[in-house]
């Protein structure tokens, strides 16, 4: 079982649409979750973060945390083709490995005008 | 606020060959880290310091592989011997400890191995 794992994708959806990102972890400890996007050839960029459970909303990105079912998930409304990206979940872990993110392996996002 | 720079953006070496990478962090934080992404894979973590000392090093960092971080301020990742195996995108990231450890990442240095 991988430490990090993503709903397979490509996901596609139309413009204006709610695009559902979704992501489990193994690892209980874990206290912090990130998501970070990233366009093909660059370095991800974070855009939310999220260590409580419940929703986060930040914009038009929504982080929802649920620790007893170890899942985390990001939700895209009024979804832009410039949110077209590949979307890393990563969880920070916690005891002795305090500071390494562990990534699962993104999901493809395309938004069609 | 500058952000994390990374140096060289792109490497091209044959195999067997030295290559090293340097890494500016953000001025005002203290934790810095190496991962290396490979094509349709997410990063996966090398190393990481906090100030000058390493306190992680993944078991994908094998003996070929070195990073240092001398006083606590920039950082350099070497590969000895390079293998067609090592290519891949080495990302840097650094974070402030004492909050919940955000982790921001540079550009990014592409290695190619030919």
């Amino acid at each position: 079982q991988k430490e990090v794992e993503q709903n397979s994708g490509p996901l596609s959806v139309p413009e204006g649409a709610i695009a559902s990102l979704n992501c489990t972890y193994s690892d209980r400890g874990s206290q912090s979750f990130f998501w970070y996007r990233q366009y093909s050839g660059k370095s991800p960029e974070l855009i939310m973060s999220i260590y409580s459970n419940g929703d986060k909303e930040d914009g038009r990105f929504t982080a929802q945390l649920n620790k007893a079912s170890q899942y985390v998930s990001l939700l895209i409304r009024d979804s832009q083709p410039s949110d077209s990206a590949t979307y890393l979940c990563a969880v920070l872990a916690g005891g002795t490995s305090y500071g390494k993110l562990t990534f699962g392996q993104g999901t493809i996002l395309t938004v069609h005008p | 606020d500058t952000g994390v720079s990374q140096d060289p953006r792109h490497k091209i070496t044959k195999r067997g060959q030295n290559v090293t990478f340097r890494c500016d962090p953000i001025s005002e934080h203290n934790r810095l880290y190496w991962y290396r992404q490979t094509l349709g894979q997410g990063p996966e973590f090398l190393t990481y310091f906090q100030n000058e000392a390493q306190l992680e090093k993944s078991r994908l960092l094998s003996d070929r592989f070195s990073a240092e971080r001398p006083k606590g301020s920039f950082s350099t990742l070497e590969i000895q011997r390079t293998e067609q195996g090592d290519s891949a995108m080495y990302l840097c990231a650094s974070s402030q400890s004492g909050g919940r450890d955000t982790q921001y990442f540079g550009p990014g240095t592409r290695l190619t191995v030919l």
